[in-house]
């Protein structure tokens, strides 16, 4: 069955730095990956989409790698500050570009120390 | 922000009765989803819907059931609530099937007792 990791223990890092954060799949060849961020108590907000025919995309100080080699993609954000702190989730197609939803990873929590 | 409202937004009740949520959108998407999130499980597809009356299931269905008579309105029947379903649940909608990104709702907090 279709398997997504990402760090489980929180990722502490100074303001300032770049926040890398890592998504590996197994089982799977999706179409395309997509990264949300979530705050507490919210629900998940998208940030970024990448298809498997491209090796990076960015938006502002983000930037998101897809290596469907490797099965995995990173997600950068450059000069984090203590407002990028939050749970960022990696989520793969199920089904090739279908409309069956997606798969999620449990998500890393971010801490952006000041 | 999606025109998405979730209904109601918490509710506590006792084991072995119905709950329904409800999901209205306000964005005439045709996909719609059930998740829930729990810690350690993250989120989990329950079912999801592709148009009025056309939905399917997800990886968790069992002990739930879904109905979708209006494009607006998706709803999440628990028949019996039991205590493992005790969880956050979202609604997301899509308007596009090939990139799939979604929108949620801001959650519902189901407490069974």
């Amino acid at each position: 069955s279709q398997k997504i990791e990402q760090n489980s223990e929180a990722l502490n890092i100074q303001e300032g730095k770049t926040a890398t954060l890592t998504c590996n799949y197994t089982n799977y060849s999706p179409a395309y990956l997509q990264w949300y961020r979530q705050d507490p108590g919210r629900g998940p907000v998208f940030l970024l989409l990448i298809r498997e025919n491209e090796k990076e995309k960015r938006k502002e100080r983000l930037k998101v790698t897809f290596d469907t080699t490797l099965k995995q993609s990173l997600f950068h954000i450059t000069a984090s500050q203590p407002a990028d702190s939050a749970t960022y989730l990696c989520a793969l197609d199920r089904s090739g570009g279908g409309a069956d939803g997606l798969t999620f990873g449990k998500g890393t929590h971010l801490i952006i120390q000041p | 922000d999606a025109g998405i409202t979730q209904s109601p937004r918490h509710k506590v009740t006792e084991t072995g009765t119905p709950v329904t949520l409800r999901c209205h959108q306000t964005e005439n998407h045709r996909y719609m989803y059930w998740y829930r999130q729990d810690p350690g499980h993250g989120l989990r597809l329950i079912h999801y819907s592709y148009g009025v009356k056309d939905t399917d299931k997800g990886e968790v269905s069992d002990g739930y059931s879904v109905s979708r008579s209006k494009t607006e309105d998706f709803l999440l029947t628990l028949e019996s609530a039991t205590s493992s379903q005790t969880s956050v649940y979202f609604c997301a909608i899509s308007e596009v099937a090939s990139t799939g990104e979604l929108f949620f709702g801001e959650g519902s907090r189901l407490t069974v007792l």
